[in-house]
């Protein structure tokens, strides 16, 4: 079962944050964080992933909270090729290891 | 980085067939899954496809509906036999590299069965 829990939807406006919120709040010590996207009828993308400080790339930011039992995935400007299904994933970091994937959240872009 | 190669993209299957998807890979990986995405579902994972050894398979999933071939470390095949329409879904091949760190995915197979 994913132990992860995310809103199903949500919707942000174009050019806005989006703060797309996960709770893990059984996430043991060595579990990462994880942030993956489903564009509509493509595979799945990986964004961003992190162990318990802030990660930042050219797609998103991470931002975990100090007891770790939550994070929360911000897309600074929100364009409406952001609109897809956000999977919030905790995971050793091990290659043997696969990906949990729970229901996530529908985000949609509004124009 | 990883980019994976699905065949086919998608097909329309008689009940009672089988249907073999490829995935090539192109760079070596250990590790290979195959996923299944039913309509309006997340993904789950069918089975762990491993090199030189039979595959690794979830609860609910047997080798004799979806076998899975392994011959080397950039190919896998997963095979959906005896069709039925409750086999309709979106099948994904997954890598992860060396490292650990990310998965990759193809753009999957969508099959509908009739």
């Amino acid at each position: 079962d994913a132990k992860t829990t995310q809103p199903p939807s949500m919707d942000c406006a174009e050019g806005r944050a989006a703060n797309l919120p996960c709770n893990h709040s059984t996430i043991s010590g060595n579990e990462y964080v994880y942030w993956y996207r489903q564009i509509h009828s493509q595979g799945p993308q990986y964004i961003i992933h992190g162990l318990k400080n802030n990660e930042t790339n050219e797609m998103a930011s991470l931002i975990i909270t100090e007891d770790r039992k939550s994070s929360t995935l911000i897309l600074p400007h929100a364009t409406l090729r952001d609109t897809a299904v956000y999977y919030c994933i905790v995971r050793v970091d091990n290659y043997g290891q696969n990906f949990v994937f729970g229901p996530g959240t529908r985000l949609s872009v509004l124009p | 980085s990883a980019v994976i190669s699905q065949k086919p993209s998608r097909d329309i299957c008689q009940r009672g067939t089988s249907l073999t998807i490829q995935c090539q890979v192109d760079s070596q990986v250990t590790m290979m899954f195959w996923y299944r995405q039913q309509p309006g579902q997340s993904l789950t994972l069918i089975a762990t496809a491993n090199q030189g050894s039979e595959a690794t398979y979830e609860s609910g999933f047997v080798i004799d509906k979806f076998p899975i071939s392994r011959p080397n470390l950039t190919f896998s095949t997963l095979t959906v036999s005896n069709m039925s329409p409750e086999d309709s879904s979106i099948y994904l091949c997954s890598v992860v590299t060396q490292t650990g760190t990310e998965a990759f995915f193809g753009q999957g197979t969508r099959l509908t069965v009739v």
